[in-house]
């Protein structure tokens, strides 16, 4: 299975609104990421988990909280969010870099389409 | 042609005909790239990776140059099909911070769009 997939495919919230995006992965990957996208835009890296570790946020705001309650989950938690967070929310997936001396190939998942009204 | 629009730029190419997009990528010390073809309403997609330590790879239909002296990369799609139309972005694999933390993170190039002519 080399399928990384992520629920819902689209989400309209308020901005008093909380809701979670979920990413799931069964390859034995120990390293996931949420990027955001805008249109026409390449993939911005947001988090980096590593072994269920939080090991990089790229300054993201606080209304954006990750979460990996286990190797194959990941989740991101969205409160109080504006106009502006309307993006493609990708995750992604790789072999921890500490571990493989070669390749790491990472594996994206078919994104959330978010829109914050 | 190629040519650069607002966000993102454009090489339009004949059914048949070889394309080469190109990637210029930003840290020196980044030592594994990776091609991904995203078409719309979709994520990104492994087409091919390369180490540092190559300078050329390929795949089906596909290579990859690499050119470390001026931190360049292109991919080089042979035989273009209308399959081939999308966004087509490189990635490098870089050193996260802080540096003791063993983790990599990816940085996306800014694309190329593939419109594949027939």
């Amino acid at each position: 299975d080399t399928e990384v997939t992520q629920t819902p495919k689209h989400l309209v919230m308020g901005m008093t609104n909380k809701k979670s995006l979920k990413c799931e992965q069964h390859m034995g990957h120990r390293a996931m990421y949420w990027y955001k996208q805008k249109a026409k835009k390449p993939p911005e890296l947001m988090f980096v988990y590593s072994y269920e570790k939080l090991s990089i946020n790229e300054s993201v705001p606080s209304r954006f909280s990750p979460e990996c309650p286990n190797s194959s989950l990941l989740n991101l938690h969205l409160h109080a969010l504006q106009p502006e967070d309307s993006a493609l929310y990708l995750c992604a997936s790789s072999q921890d870099r500490a571990r493989i001396a070669t390749y790491n190939e990472q594996f994206f998942g078919p994104g959330t389409r978010l829109t914050v009204l | 042609g190629e040519s650069v629009g607002l966000h993102l730029p454009t090489l339009s190419v004949q059914e048949g005909d070889n394309s080469i997009i190109n990637c210029a990528y930003s840290n020196s010390a980044s030592d594994y790239f990776i091609w991904y073809k995203q078409e719309s309403g979709k994520g990104p997609q492994f087409i091919i990776d390369i180490r540092s330590n190559m300078d050329k790879r390929q795949g089906q239909r596909v290579t990859v140059l690499l050119n470390k002296t001026v931190k360049h990369l292109s991919l080089q799609i042979a035989a273009t099909q209308p399959g081939d139309s999308a966004v087509y972005f490189c990635a490098e694999n870089t050193q996260g911070l802080p540096l003791t933390s063993g983790t990599y993170k990816y940085i996306f190039g800014t694309g190329t769009r593939l419109k594949v002519l027939a």
